[in-house]
Parts: C-alpha cells; structure tokens; sequence
C-alpha cells in the first residue's frame, strides 16, 4: 500500500520569496504523483501530476515538483509567491490502484 | 468552478439520525469518487463508483452507503450518526476509473455537524 508524508504542517513565507513544500511517498511498486492545493471554503484543485517521463513537472500558476526516485520524494517549488497563493497544498499518489491516498496537507501563509 | 456539485453545502444533524449527501459529477464524468475530511485524519477516501458500480472501497464505515445512479449522480448515505462523523465530505469525479491517468475535480464539498 502507498502513502505520503509531508513533511511541513505549516509554511508561513513572505509575498515574492520562493516557497518549497516537501513530500515523502512510500510504495512497493511504481506511482503516478500529485499536488493538489484547497482555497479557503473549496473543493481541492489539481495543480500538477507526475506520471512518467521528464522528473521535472510543471503545473498551474508557477508551481513546478521534481520527482526523485532514489529519495522517495516529489518537492513542489514555487520561486515567487504572492498573496492569492495562501492556501493547503496536498500531496498524493497512487500506485495504479483507483485510491488516491493523500498526505495531512500543508498550509502556506503567504504575508506582505 | 469544478463542475462538480454537492448539496447541501451544510448540514446540522443529531446524533443517532440519518443524512444524504448528493454529488452531481461534471459532464462527461463516468466515476464519482467520496471522501472525508477532519482534522484529526485528514482527508481519507470512502469509495468509488464507476459507470454506477462500486469500483473501489477505503475506509468506509459500515453505517456509511452510497451509489451511483444512472444518471451519474451520486448519493452518500450516512446513518447512526456519531459526533466524530463531523467533517467535510468531497465529492469527486473523473472521466475514467483510473486515478493516475484520469485527474479528480472535486466539488465544494458538505459540511456536516453532528451535535
């Protein structure tokens, strides 16, 4: 069975700083890797996926996560943050079975 | 805006009562996926309907049902109802029956308060 760890609960970062939220998958066979980030009062919204290929992914609004295998990790990376980018970021993978486990999230502060 | 519809937004129950949750897919969608989310064990996926069957099953209690219409909506019935039952219910949904390759968009989500 997978799972996900992620590492930080809370990231508070400064509005154009960079930000990386690290995440630490666990699987005994190959997984397809994901972040998701919630808005205050929404559903969670896909901003990128790790299926093959090319380690480094890029998604919406800036973000972009490298997957290391030898590391078990899939870090998400922003270099610039602004204040709408306040929210929970959620890792998750599957392992090709149809549920996706999610790690506890991490919530990003972003302040002026 | 997912596509994805959940109503009601909020609910206030009692315990020991019985609630619905309903989840209309976005068009196109054949599998609905439901999940739960507390604080204590974060989000944690109930089950899986594909084309109106069940597809997958997690951590879904047994007062806890669902099914998939043949209209594709989605109802999530919630029975005997505990104070730990509060939490956030998702409803998701995605083209195909496959998470890798089929991406969820979730709804708004249902807030239930057992008191």
């Amino acid at each position: 069975a997978q799972s996900v760890t992620q590492l930080d609960s809370q990231v508070p970062v400064f509005e154009e700083a960079p930000v990386e939220l690290r995440c630490n998958y666990s699987s005994s066979v190959s997984v397809y890797l994901f972040w998701y980030v919630q808005y205050p009062n929404q559903g969670l919204q896909l901003l990128l996926k790790y299926l093959s290929g090319s380690t480094l992914v890029k998604g919406i609004n800036g973000f972009e996560a490298e997957f290391n295998k030898s590391q078990t990790s899939f870090h998400l990376r922003k270099p610039s943050v602004h204040i709408s980018d306040t929210a929970e970021y959620f890792c998750a993978v599957t392992d090709n079975d149809y549920k996706l486990s999610f790690g506890a999230g991490t919530t990003v502060t972003v302040r002026a | 805006d997912s596509g994805v519809t959940q109503t009601p937004k909020h609910l206030i129950t009692a315990t020991g009562q019985r609630v619905t949750l309903r989840c209309s897919p976005r068009s196109g969608d054949l599998s609905v996926y439901w999940y739960q989310q507390s604080l204590d064990q974060g989000l944690q996926f109930l089950i899986q309907y594909y084309n109106g069957e069940e597809r997958a099953k997690g951590n879904i209690l047994e007062r806890f049902s669902a099914q998939q219409f043949p209209d594709l909506h989605s109802e999530l019935n919630l029975s005997s109802l505990e104070l730990g039952d509060s939490a956030l219910y998702f409803c998701a949904s995605s083209v195909g029956a496959s998470t890798y390759n089929s991406p969820l968009h979730f709804g708004n989500g249902t807030r239930l308060t057992v008191t």
